[in-house]
């Protein structure tokens, strides 16, 4: 069965630096999508993406964030300079449709460490 | 924006025992509740949704109940089993017209043999 990669599965970084988490989504997918969990805590929407834009973005997602589909394949996030609070685990997810004509499909996420 | 309201926040279980979680949203407007099941170390993954034209969804040993006047939905999972020890999350769409799901806290199920 098709499914979602991710890469790293762990980062471990600086605060104040940069880090691109990245993500292949399933390949006939067309729309993507970042979630994040706090250890513990409920999974939480970052941001939508669709047509090569933002579709939808939450508060969390500020200028630190960008996201980009910088070939057909790959769908990366960008946090500009972290914070200890971005430490948290990121899960990005596609889907062939909007939901919920379609199911969200989740990768095995990335968790990113801020020291 | 919808709020999810998930309980119990952890629930034990013996083998062969049912597991009941709730979840109650705030906006009758919306029309897709799905849960999610998580095992440690990966991603959430759709485990069954409901959609509120029908009060109930069986698929195999899971369960969803709808209550559209009440705004409560509950996963049943029938003789549960200690393969379905995992995290569980309910959903609804974050307002209307959107892509974005809103989780609830999750409910981390533990069944005994």
């Amino acid at each position: 069965e098709p499914e979602v990669t991710q890469t790293p599965s762990h980062q471990v970084t600086q605060m104040g630096q940069e880090v691109i988490l990245r993500c292949v989504p399933i390949s006939n997918h067309l729309y993507f999508y970042w979630y994040r969990q706090i250890l513990g805590q409920k999974v939480e929407f970052l941001v939508s993406f669709y047509n090569n834009e933002i579709s939808e973005k939450s508060e969390i997602f500020d200028d630190q964030f960008s996201v980009e589909r910088p070939d057909g394949s790959n769908f990366t996030l960008k946090i500009r300079s972290t914070k200890l609070e971005d430490s948290a685990m990121y899960f990005c997810a596609s889907s062939e449709t909007t939901v919920p004509n379609s199911p969200l499909h989740f990768g095995n996420g990335t968790r990113l460490t801020v020291t | 924006q919808q709020q999810v309201k998930q309980s119990p926040q952890s629930l034990i279980v013996q083998k062969g025992g049912i597991s009941i979680i709730n979840c109650a949203y705030e906006n009758t407007a919306f029309d897709y509740f799905p849960w999610y099941q998580q095992f440690p170390g990966k991603g959430p993954a759709l485990l069954i949704a409901i959609r509120p034209d029908v009060s109930e969804k069986k698929e195999g040993r899971f369960t969803i109940s709808f209550n559209k006047s009440a705004k409560q939905f509950s996963l049943h999972i029938m003789d549960s089993q200690p393969g379905d020890s995992a995290t569980y999350f309910c959903a609804a769409p974050g307002s209307y017209n959107t892509d974005k799901l809103i989780f609830g806290t999750g409910t981390r199920l533990q069944v005994f043999p």
